[in-house]
């Protein structure tokens, strides 16, 4: 099936600090591609949808200088959570979508960031 | 407003039995649904999908019904096996009206536990 890869798994790191997440389709051109936030005991939630070559689009709430999504190329978007804090300690994952109707997301393996 | 709703948070079952999850949603305009399977510290993996035009879609052990005048979808497994323990997420989405109409909305999750 459809591999998505997402990278680090994990990072812990002081608050201020930026992070770069990466997701990148390995077997697939992927035009949408989403990220996601978990809460414990919660659903994923939508942050932003990025289509390749375009600005992201941001869910209401979703603090676009503070989630920098860029996606540059039809098999990566990155995720940077510049001036982290312990606030945004959470899990991230994205995921990626093929060309065409009826096509289901797939997802990497998530990021599981924590900010002292 | 919970537009997809799993109402059951966990479900146990014996081995070789059939698993049924439930779900149910109050948006007349999602036309796509999708199951996802996920186990602890890893991304949501797809599993089957069905489009509004049909009621039924079997791909192996897995079968996903659809009642339209319900608006509630159901995936049965069978025979469950061990393997099959984890979290399933139930997903919609309005994908033909494209733009973020087209983003997955999802369920809060049902734990299966199998049980040999």
């Amino acid at each position: 099936g459809a591999v998505v890869s997402q990278h680090p798994s994990r990072v812990i790191c002081k608050s201020g600090t930026s992070v770069k997440i990466e997701c990148r389709s390995l077997d697939f051109q992927a035009t949408t591609m989403f990220w996601y936030r978990q809460f414990p005991k919660k659903s994923l939630m939508l942050m932003a949808t990025s289509n390749e070559g375009s600005k992201a689009t941001y869910e209401q709430g979703v603090e676009k200088d503070k989630f920098l999504i860029n996606h540059a190329s039809l098999t990566l978007s990155t995720l940077t959570v510049t001036s982290a804090h312990p606030e945004d300690s959470s899990f991230y994952i994205c995921s990626a979508r093929g060309r065409g109707p009826h096509q289901p997301q797939h997802f990497g393996d998530g990021t599981r960031l924590s900010i002292l | 407003d919970q537009q997809v709703k799993q109402n059951s948070p966990s479900l146990s079952v014996q081995e070789g039995r059939i698993s049924i999850l439930n779900c149910d949603y109050t948006n007349s305009m999602f036309d796509y649904f999708l199951w996802y399977k996920k186990y602890p510290a890893e991304g949501p993996t797809f599993l089957i999908s069905i489009s509004s035009i049909k009621d039924k879609n079997e791909d192996g052990r897995f079968t996903v019904f659809l009642n339209k005048s319900a608006k509630h979808l159901s995936l049965h497994i069978v025979p469950s096996q061990p393997g099959d323990s984890a979290v399933y997420f139930c997903a919609a989405s309005a994908s033909r009206y494209g733009g973020s109409q087209g983003n997955l909305i999802f369920g809060k999750g049902t734990k299966l536990s199998v049980k040999p």
